[in-house]
């Protein structure tokens, strides 16, 4: 069955500090991947997507994540976080086989000012 | 910018009673989609519906569940006859394509008493 692992449940950083949340799929197929962002109080949006090709992928507010094939992973990085990055950040899989959206248990940042 | 909404925003219903959760998906999306989060687990897949009918079913969505597109808007999901553990924060999603970015609703907050 197909699953996804994110390695840190709660992440506490400073503004300005770099982030990298860890995200680990197992299935044998081809896949798609995704990073939803959750601000408080809003809904689910769609930070970056990886369907195919180059596996280093940009989404918004300056958001990468890296697919590394070998590893079944694709974790999400920033640079430098802002305050306004607090949220919770769920990883996302789906086999192209399949509709739905397998989410790991999400990762809750706190940025502190 | 084009979002998905969902009605109501929180359903307290006695166990054994129905209840129907609403939405209105993107308008120039084709497939629909519903999620659950049980309080502090994932968001878990239920269904999607295409062309008018189920396209895919996660075991969760046993009989007691069934959806509906009743006009050209609304996208429901019905509980027949709800239990406790139905209790959970239920998203609706959307996309364009069968494996296109979904975008997921504010969600509807099920309690069960």
């Amino acid at each position: 069955a197909q699953s996804v692992s994110q390695h840190n449940h709660h992440v506490i950083l400073s503004e300005a500090a770099s982030l990298e949340l860890g995200c680990n799929y197992s299935y044998g197929g081809t896949v798609n991947l995704f990073w939803y962002v959750q601000y408080p109080g809003q809904h689910l949006q769609l930070l970056l997507k990886y369907f195919s090709g180059d596996p280093l992928v940009k989404g918004i507010k300056g958001f990468e994540a890296e697919f590394i094939k070998s590893k079944f992973s694709f974790n999400l990085r920033k640079p430098s976080v802002q305050w306004s990055d607090t949220a919770e950040y769920f990883c996302a899989v789906n086999a192209q086989s399949s509709y739905k959206l397998i989410f790991g248990s999400g990762t809750r940042l706190l940025v502190r000012p | 910018e084009p979002e998905v909404t969902q009605t109501p925003s929180h359903q307290v219903t006695q166990m054994g009673q129905e209840v129907i959760l609403r939405c209105v998906p993107i308008s120039n999306h084709l497939y629909f989609y519903w999620y659950r989060q049980i309080l502090g687990q994932k968001v878990e897949f239920l269904v999607s519906f295409y062309n008018n009918e189920i396209s895919e079913k996660s075991e969760i969505f046993d009989d007691q569940f069934s959806v509906e597109r009743p006009d050209g808007s609304n996208f429901t999901l019905k509980i027949r006859s709800t239990k406790l553990e139905d209790s959970a924060m239920y998203f609706c999603a959307s996309s364009g394509g069968d494996q296109g970015e979904q975008y997921f609703g504010p969600g509807t907050r099920l309690t069960v008493t």
